[in-house]
């Protein structure tokens, strides 16, 4: 049961350069959120989704696109790498009804540098 | 908004409890905390409802009081495998989840 697996766990890219972090889950779960976390500072929520094709935007989008063509894949796009975006990224998913009532499994991240 | 944690960090000794809170500005329907190991992924602990339930898991329960929009988080003799960063989240009626800054907690020997 492998949960949610994030691709890839390190990445250096250069300032202007573009990628996506994969995330994938076999949890059949209907959500799932992508966050940012910097020393400090906590989670931060980037996007999520209630579903195949629906995305919303969280508290800090900028910088960043989503898809969901499916229930398993969430990968996140970074367009224009900046070296605010340094960071380490989770991705989670959870089978929820949208009110917070059911736990988060979180991936084991991107450690994203930014030069 | 962003709920406040505190203490800001924990120094225990095993064997010895320690309290940790949360609190919101605004009115929530549920908390969640989570523990997150260096260079690890948060993990569940567990989610505390509106209605004042509290809860158990081993030696670690948590209350969450709705009229204060407060939770706190108790660990009871703790070990060395507590250490780490705990995080709590909270979510409105119809809100998304919003993590606190996280608190570090150090067991020694």
């Amino acid at each position: 049961n492998a949960g949610v697996t994030q691709t890839p766990k390190f990445r250096i890219l250069k300032i202007g350069q573009s990628m996506t972090l994969q995330c994938t889950q076999d949890m059949n779960h209907n959500y799932m959120y992508w966050y940012r976390q910097d020393p400090g500072m906590g989670l931060k929520l980037i996007y999520y989704s209630v579903g195949a094709g629906i995305t919303d935007k969280g508290e800090v989008p900028n910088g960043y696109n989503v898809s969901r063509s499916t229930t398993e894949d969430f990968p996140l796009r970074l367009e224009l790498a900046a070296p605010s975006q340094t960071s380490v990224y989770f991705c989670a998913s959870s089978y929820s009804m949208g009110q917070g009532d059911q736990p988060q499994h979180f991936g084991d991240g991107t450690r994203l540098s930014i030069l | 908004q962003q709920p406040v944690q505190s203490p800001q960090a924990v120094i225990l000794r095993e064997g010895e409890d320690a309290v940790i809170n949360c609190s919101s500005s605004k009115a929530l329907y549920s908390v969640h905390w989570y523990r997150q190991k260096h260079g690890e992924a948060p993990v569940f602990l567990m989610i505390l409802l509106k209605g004042g339930e509290q809860k158990g898991h081993e030696k670690i329960s948590a209350s969450f009081n709705e009229k204060k929009q407060q939770s706190s988080l108790y660990l009871t003799a703790s070990q060395l495998s507590y250490s780490g960063t705990y995080f709590c989240g909270t979510s409105g009626a119809n809100s998304k989840l919003t993590f606190g800054k996280g608190i570090t907690l150090s067991v020694r020997p």
